[in-house]
């Protein structure tokens, strides 16, 4: 079955400095959606990519649906403490209908 | 705003018991999920209903089983209750936000099987 992996599994930063998390698939995607879950939270939706290629910002993050539909990633630039928390990607299979395949997290620190 | 509500944030049960988690959403959303969450293996998807008396089997649906008798509301059962089961069970419903296909999630369950 597909599987979504995604690194690192942590990150700690310096406020101010930038962060990126990566995520692959197994299998192409016919979307790729992002969660952040803050310490003691639930997720909470971020985002969805659908095209090839597709970049998106909010603010500070930046998110990249790669070429192939295989891959992506977030960038956050100029890190806040308010960025702390555990950020996910989900991949859909273009063969699934319903279920999404959540990658294993990436955990960000961010000390003042 | 989309609300999805579980029906215990904590709960401690024994092994062997029988356990209900509750899971409501007020959107009329077709799609629910529950998910279990542990320490370095993220979220993993224990069952789904695609509708009303609909289900489908998870990664990890040993030891469970669902009810969706109401649109509104999911039911995951853990049959008899045993350690390997404590967890954070996170509930969701599916939707749109802005457009975008998205998944809605409850507060969580922690679920201590002593």
């Amino acid at each position: 079955g597909q599987q979504v992996m995604q690194i690192p599994q942590y990150q700690h930063v310096q406020e101010g400095e930038d962060f990126t998390t990566y995520c692959n698939s197994s299998t192409t995607l016919s979307n790729i959606q992002w969660y952040k879950q803050r310490p003691g939270g639930h997720p909470v939706f971020l985002i969805q990519l659908v095209k090839s290629g597709e970049v998106k910002k909010q603010k500070r993050l930046t998110f990249q649906f790669g070429e192939a539909k295989k891959n992506s990633s977030l960038h956050i630039t100029a890190t806040q403490t308010t960025d702390v928390g555990t950020y996910f990607c989900a991949g859909r299979d273009s063969n699934s209908g319903y279920a999404l395949n959540f990658g294993k997290g990436t955990s960000l620190l961010v000390t003042p | 705003d989309v609300k999805v509500t579980q029906s215990s944030r904590y709960l401690v049960k024994r092994t062997g018991e029988k356990v209900f988690l509750e899971c409501v959403q007020d959107m009329d959303h077709e799609n629910m999920f529950w998910y279990r969450q542990d320490p370095g293996l993220g979220l993993r998807l224990i069952y789904f209903s695609y509708d009303v008396k609909m289900k489908e089997k998870g990664d990890i649906p040993e030891g469970y089983s669902v009810s969706r008798e109401k649109k509104e509301r999911f039911s995951l059962i853990l049959e008899s209750a045993s350690t390997n089961q404590t967890s954070m069970y996170l509930c969701a419903s599916r939707g749109l936000a802005g457009g975008q296909d998205t998944q809605y999630f409850g507060p969580g369950t922690r679920l201590t099987v002593l």
